[in-house]
């Protein structure tokens, strides 16, 4: 098996920028969840989807965050426009539990800096 | 809401010694998972071992096990004959049933370095 993969591994941008993060669940995992991480706040959840659905975005921080789960195979974390302080790593995770119980398999993160 | 808390920011250990990591959470439910992940430098989460509430039998896992405390609501974790490799940051996250959909509280984390 691949694992959960994203992309990019790393991206740099200005603020007020778009950016556009991607991942690609394991194959069978019907719950998909995106996560961020920073010295301050730690691990927190921002989104999750069962069966391509958004279940809670109660995480998401702001309106100029979004993200969207069109098939079971990809979603996208979107950010726009990009402030500094969205700086951090995200990652993005899969489950094959029943309603997302049980073990969650991480991507390698996409690292986001923005200037 | 649930909170989990590691009160150890920080711990260290020689070589082929035991070391335990303390976790504490607060919750009303009656089941859910625990869960201990690691994060090497490479920034990958791996998970290390996991234990379901209505379980009483403690999890192992090779070198790895658990002392799960369901009153006092405690989930520390024990490596023995540590490695260089476990040299990490350790998580210890909580998962509630029922309509949370698997959505993971993380700890703080506990940094853990393995001496030579």
């Amino acid at each position: 098996d691949a694992g959960v993969i994203q992309s990019p591994r790393h991206e740099v941008t200005e603020m007020g920028q778009e950016v556009t993060l991607r991942c690609k669940p394991i194959s069978g995992h019907n719950s998909l969840f995106w996560y961020r991480q920073t010295m301050m706040r730690g691990l927190e959840l921002l989104i999750y989807f069962n069966n391509n659905v958004p279940i809670d975005d109660s995480g998401m921080p702001e309106d100029r965050f979004s993200a969207k789960m069109p098939n079971a195979s990809f979603s996208t974390l979107k950010i726009q426009p990009s402030e500094p302080r969205d700086s951090a790593v995200y990652f993005c995770a899969s489950s094959s539990g029943l309603a997302g119980w049980g073990e969650q398999f991480f991507g390698p993160g996409t690292r986001l800096t923005v200037l | 809401a649930q909170t989990v808390t590691q009160s150890q920011p920080e711990m260290s250990v020689q070589e082929a010694e035991t070391v335990t990591l303390s976790c504490t959470y607060d919750t009303s439910e009656s089941n859910y998972y625990l869960f201990w992940y690691k994060q090497p430098p490479s920034r990958q989460m791996i998970l290390v071992i996991r234990q379901e509430a209505y379980k009483q039998q403690n999890a192992t896992e090779n070198r790895f096990s658990v002392n799960f405390q369901k009153a006092a609501k405690s989930f520390s974790l024990k490596i023995s004959d540590s490695q260089l490799g476990d040299t990490a940051m350790y998580f210890c996250a909580y998962q509630a049933g029922g309509t949370s959909y698997g959505k993971l509280t993380f700890g703080q984390g506990t940094i853990l370095t393995v001496h030579p």
